[in-house]
């Protein structure tokens, strides 16, 4: 089967820093993306790892170990405008993405 | 804002009817991919629509069904309501040569209530 597995609720306060771990099983893996979603928003594209290591877009970064079936996403300078569910979603070599349950991150002041 | 539009924002229907919704691709989008989102879950593969044929189907029964219009804009079916059909219906576009890089365009959903 295909699951993946993240953190159900994460906070942390202003200015701090906060990780989002994501493990995954699936077949014909291409890479793993995040996705940022506000309530009653749309998801939204963050960042995309195809190969290990890290990928740094700003305040974010994300990272991926294909060999531990691992990644994370790394949320820098939090702000409060940073509190929204965050999703790992795999892509697979049929163009699906398969999405995680989602990380509901609570940023307070 | 991605340029994916989605109508209708809300309907709420009862069991056994039947649902029609609407989507607008992003401009020079070829692919479109729609998503089944229930509470505080995350979004489900519905299916893939490229030049208006279907290109993948995830594990939803057969009264869940589409189309794609020559312009890209496409519609998701579903017949015989049931009650956990409730949920946001998220459509996402892209562009098939853009394939592998993980990134799709999400319209903000059409939020389905099956009473």
């Amino acid at each position: 089967g295909q699951s993946l597995e993240q953190p159900s609720e994460v906070t942390a306060v202003e200015g701090a820093i906060v990780q989002i771990n994501c493990t995954y099983q699936t077949s014909g893996f291409y890479g793993l993306s995040w996705y940022q979603q506000h309530d009653g928003g749309a998801p939204t594209f963050l960042s995309y790892n195809g190969l290990d290591g890290l990928e740094e877009t700003g305040r974010f970064s994300s990272f991926l170990s294909r060999s531990d079936s691992y990644g994370y996403l790394l949320l820098q300078e939090l702000q409060m405008k940073d509190s929204a569910s965050y999703f790992c979603a795999v892509s697979t070599n049929t163009d699906k993405l398969i999405f995680g349950t989602g990380t509901r991150l609570q940023v307070f002041p | 804002e991605t340029g994916v539009t989605q109508s209708p924002t809300h309907l709420i229907k009862t069991r056994g009817q039947q649902v029609t919704l609407r989507c607008s691709s992003q401009s020079g989008h070829n692919t479109v991919s729609w998503y089944q989102q229930a509470l505080g879950q995350g979004p489900q593969f519905i299916f893939q629509y490229y030049r208006e044929e279907e290109n993948g189907r995830g594990n939803f029964p057969p009264r869940f069904s589409g189309l794609q219009f020559p312009n890209y804009s496409s519609e998701l079916n579903v017949n015989a309501l049931e009650l956990d059909d409730s949920a946001l219906y998220l459509c996402a576009s892209s562009l098939a040569e853009d394939r592998g890089t993980g990134e799709l365009f999400f319209g903000e959903g059409s939020r389905l209530t099956v009473l």
